[in-house]
């Protein structure tokens, strides 16, 4: 019973491909996020939907595009790899703010 | 604003010795404060909250927090410290505007035998 699900794990491509990572909630929360965690354990909050409407774009280029179909799901395609974005990407969803967030395993992205 | 500072960013404890990590934050409103846990190669996995109930809030694994509104801290810590403790914590504030949430830079914690 995952309650919040990315895919795929790993994914390791070369600089100027195009790739897409997908997250799934089961949880009937409202709110998803995409954030980036950095080499330096930093995170970052990139973009948030809550009800498949977009309510939070921080300074993310727009290489970097979230879809939400449904507010269960939420994809996040990345155009034209560059080796910055290297990166564990995790997806998380909430129901509120007192309830806290809950976090997808993470995707490992790697750009060679 | 909300902001929250993560005052060190290693912490080294033996076995069986407590553990405290410490956070300060700022909020314009009341607070929902949190501590998440990261195990190496791992996703993160809450460990406690608090919103407004009890000021000492415990959580999973023999972890607790206190909230002291008067020095704006939400500080961690646990009696007796395990090797399986040795993780990356990271303590968040939460916003009731836009359901956004205010991590802290991370605390590296160590635990030697």
């Amino acid at each position: 019973d995952t309650a919040v699900s990315q895919t795929p794990k790993y994914l390791v491509t070369q600089m100027g491909n195009d790739k897409s990572i997908k997250c799934e909630q089961n949880l009937g929360h409202d709110t998803m996020y995409w954030y980036k965690q950095d080499s330096k354990k930093f995170l970052k909050i990139m973009f948030s939907y809550n009800n498949k409407e977009l309510i939070i774009n921080e300074t993310v280029p727009n290489r970097f595009s979230p879809k939400s179909p449904d507010k269960a799901h939420l994809n996040l395609h990345i155009n034209s790899l560059e080796l910055g974005d290297s990166a564990v990407y995790f997806c998380a969803s909430s129901q509120a703010p007192a309830v806290g967030l809950f976090f997808g395993p993470g995707t490992r992205l790697t750009v060679t | 604003a909300q902001s929250v500072t993560q005052l060190d960013s290693h912490v080294s404890v033996s076995e069986g010795t407590p553990v405290l990590l410490r956070c300060n934050y700022s909020s314009s409103y009341s607070p929902s404060l949190f501590w998440y846990v990261q195990h190496p190669n791992k996703g993160l996995q809450l460990l406690l909250k608090y919103t407004s109930a009890a000021t000492l809030v415990k959580g999973i694994n023999g972890f607790e927090a206190e909230f002291k509104k008067s020095e704006t801290s939400f500080h961690l810590t646990k009696p007796s410290a395990h090797m399986s403790d040795a993780a990356e914590y990271f303590c968040v504030v939460s916003s009731y505007n836009f359901n956004k949430f205010y991590f802290g830079s991370g605390t590296k914690l160590n635990v030697k035998p």
